[in-house]
């Protein structure tokens, strides 16, 4: 079955950094490109980054540029997101996302159920 | 960038109702819209890509439709399953994945 599991939420203080993994089982990891997408309370989703599926091509939003990095271990099956100067806009949920091209479209066919960042002093 | 507007932003119907959530674009979007279900504390779930192709294992009262700048998404009756909150989303090379402001779906 395939399964996204994110982990490494918590509450940090402004200015700190958390790293969340994304733990997949059930498909071949390493043939999909992955996302990072948050939705934070009282706001709409937001998706803040990508990375392909061998790593070296990389995307962010302008929200996290600088601040957040994005990587992922295919041997481990493995997603991750480095995520430094923490503020307190950046309190969310974040899940990880599988993501399918389908002609010019792309979707998201499999997530995570979340973890949970609360910025807060 | 081009701009979602989904509505409404909260929606009360009774069991067996049909209901419709809408997704409007800035600009025609050549059917690359998508809809998505968001249950708390859940993995939330594709129901609908490319506007109008049924995700595998989604039922069959899910249907979605339009093309241009307007899109739909409709719950042919409603079922106690149902209640969540709906987004829609489009795909662009940048930035990618564009959602909707959501739809919270209640019973009456």
């Amino acid at each position: 079955q395939e399964q996204l599991v994110e982990s490494g939420g918590g509450l940090v203080k402004p200015g700190g950094s958390l790293r969340l993994s994304c733990a997949a089982s059930g498909f071949p990891f390493s043939n999909y490109y992955m996302n990072w997408i948050r939705l934070a309370p009282g706001k709409g989703l937001e998706w803040i980054s990508y990375i392909g599926s061998g790593g070296s091509a990389i995307y962010y939003a302008d929200s996290v540029k600088g601040r957040f990095t994005i990587s992922r271990d295919n041997a481990r099956k493995s997603l991750f997101l480095q995520m430094n100067s923490l503020r307190a806009e950046d309190t969310a949920v974040y899940y990880c996302a599988r993501a399918i091209d389908y002609g010019g479209n792309s979707y998201l066919d499999s997530w995570g159920q979340g973890t949970l960042v609360a910025v807060s002093s | 960038d081009i701009q979602m507007t989904q509505s409404p932003s909260s929606l009360s119907a009774s069991l067996g109702d049909r209901v419709t959530i809408t997704c409007q674009a800035s600009q025609d979007i050549r059917n690359y819209l998508n809809w998505y279900q968001f249950k708390p504390g859940k993995a939330p779930k594709l129901l609908i890509y490319d506007a109008s192709n049924l995700e595998t294992g989604v039922p069959s009262r899910f249907s979605g439709s339009g093309s241009g700048t307007d899109y739909t998404l409709t719950i042919s009756s409603l079922q106690p399953e149902d209640i969540a909150t709906y987004y829609c989303q489009h795909y662009d090379i940048v930035p990618p994945y564009t959602f909707g402001q959501g739809t919270k779906l209640e019973i009456k």
